[in-house]
């Protein structure tokens, strides 16, 4: 069985201030992918970025990097300076290729308000 | 990567009746899925989509309520049967590429019932 943890439920900073997103995954799979989504308000879901399980290395891009560390089965996700268009639902998911088959199953979701 | 058509973008429906949600993919895949978002809530996957095939539906969700069609590679629909308020929530299709693992999401159908 495969799971995603997102504990927060709700985050409010102030714009220009760093957040971080955490998610917690579980997964018997030695070979999964990660995944994260932002859900604007229009309801969209906006592909952020793909991680394979053989793949440590962190990800920049631009204002939003990726931390994956196999060894605490976590995946965040950090936006610096936050700017009011940030704020949306944020889901992580996860696809293990073993009992799971092919389906996503998504976290809770993180709901990020960036305030002006 | 794919991308996808779904509509209507939203519907208002009256208790009882029944609406059909189209995804249209611009290339041939596998694999597709329907997903259920109720308000507040995270994705719930529904079922997923073979071409040629019956459908394969999670625990919880049963085919006389959410019948689904796949009849090529481009194309399905997701019927939600005999409504109740309940069932408000947005539905987004979702198609996996085999060549890179990743999944592409339609832009959701917020669906309504009074």
């Amino acid at each position: 069985a495969q799971k995603v943890t997102q504990a927060q439920t709700e985050i409010s900073v102030v714009e220009k201030e760093d957040v971080t997103l955490d998610c917690v995954y579980e997964t018997r799979d030695t070979t999964y992918y990660l995944f994260w989504y932002k859900q604007p308000p229009s309801g969209e879901l906006v592909f952020l970025i793909r991680r394979n399980s053989f793949d440590e290395q962190n990800e920049i891009s631009g204002r939003y990097s990726w931390n994956f560390q196999k060894s605490t089965s976590s995946f965040n996700f950090t936006i610096t300076a936050s700017q009011v268009v940030d704020s949306a639902v944020y889901f992580c998911a996860l696809n293990s290729l073993g009992d799971a088959g092919n389906m996503l199953t998504f976290g809770g979701g993180t709901r990020l308000m960036v305030k002006p | 990567s794919a991308v996808i058509s779904q509509k209507p973008s939203r519907d208002i429906c009256q208790r009882g009746t029944s609406l059909t949600i189209q995804c249209q993919v611009d290339s041939q895949v596998t694999m597709m899925f329907w997903y259920r978002q109720q308000p507040g809530q995270s994705l719930t996957l529904i079922a997923t989509a073979n071409q040629g095939s019956e459908a394969t539906y999670e625990s919880g969700f049963v085919i006389d309520k959410f019948p689904i069609s796949r009849p090529n590679l481009t194309f399905s629909t997701l019927t939600v049967s005999n409504m109740s308020p309940e069932d408000s929530s947005i539905y987004l299709c979702s198609v996996r590429q085999a060549s890179n693992y990743g999944y592409t999401f339609g832009s959701g159908t917020r669906l309504t019932v009074v």
